[in-house]
């Protein structure tokens, strides 16, 4: 595709549910990054995908985040028995290679409520 | 602890009007890189400057890096009311592979 793609734009769970957050990246790029946004706030780093292997995973925050990468393109990122501290914009990005210099393509990002 | 730190929290000028924003951070980086969002959704790249350049432009933009005193500047020359959004500063850091965004600036042109 044109651009980082992700699905759905909008989720709203109840509290205790698992969740799925998906992104398609840009075609051909091997590196992928998810970071969390809470309201107002900056970015925070999740985990990031070289390829198939995740050689930084250090920002999920608990056992309950895990993400995998299949083929190199699509990540999905899941949340299991989620909470209301939870809710956040989820932002997939996507980038050529994981090249010192290289910018991240962002997707426009899930917005998941917990309630 | 966020890596960058950008100050104002918030900016509000007249459009025409000049808008500096900056990003301080704390260890040593390869590059740092500004990001613009509009409405909470997803970023854009604005400009790249690398830890060996001093200042770099693209447009209305000018960016200014000054590795000794670990910040950068965002100057928008004659700003319009489309310019209106948070700017983001992020830093590639020399060990690992993330990029690390600071809490970034609202910045609001009042037409």
């Amino acid at each position: 595709g044109a651009g980082v793609s992700q699905s759905p734009s909008n989720k709203v769970t109840e509290k205790g549910k698992d969740v799925e957050l998906r992104c398609d990246p840009i075609s051909g790029h091997t590196a992928l990054y998810w970071y969390r946004q809470s309201l107002g706030q900056g970015l925070e780093f999740l985990i990031y995908f070289q390829g198939n292997s995740a050689p930084d995973k250090s920002g999920l925050p608990s056992d309950r985040f895990s993400a995998e990468r299949t083929g190199g393109s699509v990540s999905t990122l899941t949340i299991q028995r989620t909470q209301q501290e939870d809710s956040a914009v989820y932002l997939c990005a996507s980038s050529p290679a994981a090249a010192v210099n290289e910018k991240l393509f962002f997707g426009s990002g899930t917005q998941l409520s917990v309630l | 602890s966020q890596q960058g730190e950008e100050d104002p929290q918030a900016l509000s000028i007249q459009e025409g009007e000049n808008a500096t924003m900056n990003c301080s951070y704390k260890t040593s980086i390869n590059n740092l890189q500004w990001y613009r969002q509009n409405s909470g959704r997803g970023l854009v790249h604005l400009i790249l400057i690398r830890s060996n350049e001093r200042e770099k432009h693209s447009g209305r933009l000018r960016v200014t890096l000054d590795t000794s005193k670990k910040s950068s500047s965002l100057l928008i020359t004659a700003s319009r009311a489309a310019d209106t959004a948070s700017y983001f500063c992020a830093t590639k850091q020399t060990s690992g592979s993330r990029l690390t965004f600071g809490e970034g600036t609202q910045l609001t042109v009042n037409p």
